[in-house]
């Protein structure tokens, strides 16, 4: 079955760590974007990219950074300088012409502990 | 102008009743305007969506209104049932523009009690 994936399901992370977020689609989508959610917030975009070796900068980039180095696969690392990185994290895709809808992924939960 | 605002922020309803839930945008261009359930722990999953060409799009129990004037467009769900009990959010777009996102709505939490 096709769908998008992301791991791990929970995270914990330390103070001044590094972390990277997997997110793995097997639809063939084109675009693909990572979302941070906080309650109360909705979704809010931290990167996103059309086209493999391309990404831009969502309303909430600082202290994130993402490749596209294969068009499956869209990791996003959540830096040290993110300065409160506790959220619920949803990765996306979606064919980049006809069919505009979002395919998104279960999502991961970082905690800095 | 890349705002959805959204309204409530919280709704109980109960079992057979109907839920409404409101959305306001500003940017005249967006034109693609869809609606996602979400139940806790999991990603959100799109239930409706509508372009602006039409005023009302409905599925099963669900229906979009959309007032383009206005720019406002609203969720309605008919006979609401415990198991739609979920975050709902819309969202907004221009259709199939290279370089754009959804942009989110904050979310209402609906609580349908049986």
């Amino acid at each position: 079955d096709g769908g998008i994936t992301q791991s791990p399901k929970y995270l914990f992370r330390k103070e001044g760590q590094n972390v990277t977020l997997s997110c793995e689609q097997n639809l063939n989508h084109d675009a693909m974007y990572w979302y941070r959610q906080d309650p109360g917030q909705g979704l809010r975009l931290i990167y996103y990219s059309q086209i493999v070796n391309d990404f831009q900068k969502g309303d909430i980039a600082e202290g994130y950074s993402v490749s596209r180095e294969k068009k499956e696969s869209f990791p996003l690392t959540v830096t040290s300088a993110q300065k409160n990185p506790t959220a619920f994290y949803l990765c996306a895709s979606r064919l980049d012409r006809g069919n505009y809808g979002y395919t998104f992924g279960s999502g991961t939960r970082l905690t800095v502990v | 102008q890349q705002q959805v605002k959204q309204s409530p922020q919280s709704l109980i309803v109960q079992k057979g009743g109907i839920s409404i839930i409101n959305c306001a945008y500003e940017n005249t261009a967006f034109d693609y305007f869809p609606w996602y359930q979400q139940f806790p722990g999991k990603g959100p999953a799109l239930l409706i969506a509508i372009r602006p060409d039409v005023s009302e799009k409905k599925e099963g129990r669900f229906t979009i209104s959309f007032n383009k004037s206005a720019k406002q467009f609203s969720l309605h769900i008919m006979d609401s049932q415990p198991g739609d009990s979920a975050t709902y959010f819309c969202a907004a777009s221009i259709w199939n523009q290279a370089g754009t996102a959804l942009i989110f709505g904050k979310g209402t939490t609906l609580s349908v009690s049986s």
